[in-house]
């Protein structure tokens, strides 16, 4: 149980070009969900928390106006890269959590290269 | 923010070897939470600590909660090579993680 998927796993854009990542929970429903970006040999900086119809909290440098979340169902959440750059280029890992604990289930991450 | 930091940043074992590791924070937790990354993939949550002072084991992995709630360890016995990874320690309620502990298992 407690399985996330991600989709896309990977994907190469185009610069200025819009990017979306989805974010589904399979077997549970989650009342929060997160995402995280990693760049390589370092740890996961969270980007923004989710809760169900409501709107995302992003993390202090995180622009909101960018990284465009949507979390429509319990099960869903969207990030969408705005008019992505080069520097956007990472490891994008999304999580989910149901209420009352703190464990998160990761999905296996989405690496996006802008070029 | 809070922060937290793990320590070693990396090791490197011979297979069968014990390894420890632990995480600090200058903040107290409710929560201690251990996962580990494989290459390119997601974490994956190995341990979950509630209570200080308890200690919680997962096979050859044992987690144990410190009692002044501003650290936790990570122990694992008789390494071996599919242990290679990278652990994270989370304090639960801010979701945030350290910096990681690498660990090379060396056959």
């Amino acid at each position: 149980g407690a399985v996330v998927s991600q989709h896309p796993s990977w994907v190469i854009c185009k610069s200025g070009t819009s990017v979306k990542i989805e974010c589904r929970s399979l077997d549970f429903q989650a009342t929060t969900m997160f995402w995280y970006r990693q760049f390589p040999k370092q740890s996961l900086m969270l980007m923004a928390t989710s809760n169900e119809g409501s709107k995302a909290t992003y993390e202090q440098g995180v622009e909101k106006d960018k990284f465009l979340i949507n979390h429509a169902s319990l099960t869903l959440s969207t990030l969408t890269v705005t008019s992505a750059h080069p520097e956007d280029s990472s490891f994008y890992i999304c999580s989910a959590r149901v209420a009352g604990v703190y464990e998160q289930y990761f999905g296996p991450g989405t690496r996006l290269t802008v070029t | 923010g809070q922060q937290l930091n793990q320590s070693p940043q990396s090791m490197f074992i011979q297979e069968g070897e014990d390894v420890s590791m632990n995480c600090t924070s200058s903040s107290i937790f409710n929560t201690w939470l251990w996962y580990k990354q494989d290459p390119g993939e997601g974490p994956v949550l190995l341990i979950a600590l509630y209570k200080a002072g308890e200690l919680t084991s997962n096979g050859r992995l044992t987690a144990q909660f410190g009692i002044t709630r501003k650290d936790s360890f990570l122990n694992i016995s008789a390494s071996i090579p599919s242990d290679v990874g990278i652990y994270f320690c989370s304090g639960g309620q801010n979701f945030v993680f350290g910096p990681g502990t690498r660990l090379s298992v060396l056959p």
